[in-house]
């Protein structure tokens, strides 16, 4: 099955700074890739995806870049702010047909210190 | 997105004890799941509530410890059986619309198993 590695599993940055999260995942038939930020005790929300017919999408502070030939895709924010706080997970669709299965990253705690 | 909720938000059990969480979605979905996020961790899919007939499980997961019913398009039901302390986590449902994989999440149910 599918396997998302996410790095790093911690990540301390100044406000305004940029912030970079990275995920590999193993099944080349993934071709959906979903970001999600969970504030503490909320649920998770969906704050971007791509597709694996893009290389990048942009929305705002946010963009996330698939690289399908590494099997690797990273989010980005630019110019943080201390409500980007919070918890972040990649995960990557199941091939084939486990249609709209996800497996998830392990996920980053993000702090942005005012 | 569909507005999702979930019945109990939060339950404090008794070990060996059942507890049955409620997913409602406000219009028909294509796909629900069921997810566990113990403390601290990551998401992780117990099943897909599949309607009209028995929920797929993951690697893990069975259903004398996990019944899951879907008697419609709009609701599930995700039981917990037998509780033991190692039960003790969020449990999300979240629901895939029309015929892309994007998810969106429940609330989440907090249990505690004493």
């Amino acid at each position: 099955g599918e396997n998302v590695e996410q790095h790093p599993s911690t990540l301390s940055v100044q406000e305004g700074d940029s912030a970079v999260i990275k995920c590999t995942y193993s099944d080349s038939a993934s071709n959906y890739f979903p970001w999600y930020k969970q504030e503490l005790g909320k649920r998770p929300q969906l704050i971007i995806d791509i597709r694996s017919n893009v290389g990048e999408k942009k929305d705002q502070r946010i963009a996330v870049t698939l690289n399908k030939t590494a099997k690797h895709f990273s989010l980005h924010i630019t110019e943080t702010q201390p409500e980007d706080s919070a918890v972040y997970f990649c995960a990557a669709n199941a091939g084939g047909t486990s249609y709209g299965k996800l497996t998830f990253g392990q996920g980053t705690i993000l702090t942005v210190h005012p | 997105s569909a507005v999702i909720s979930q019945k109990p938000s939060r339950d404090i059990c008794q070990r060996g004890t059942s507890l049955t969480i409620q997913c409602q979605v406000d219009s028909q979905v294509t796909m629900m799941f069921w997810y566990r996020q113990q403390p601290g961790q990551s998401l992780t899919l117990i099943a897909t509530a599949n309607q009209g007939s028995e929920a797929t499980y993951e690697s893990g997961f069975v259903i004398d410890k996990f019944p899951i019913s879907r008697p419609n398009l709009t609701f599930s039901t995700l039981t917990v059986s037998n509780m033991s302390p190692e039960d003790s986590s969020i449990y999300l449902c979240s629901v895939a619309t029309g015929s892309t994989d994007t998810q969106y999440f429940g609330p989440g149910t907090r249990l505690t198993v004493l």
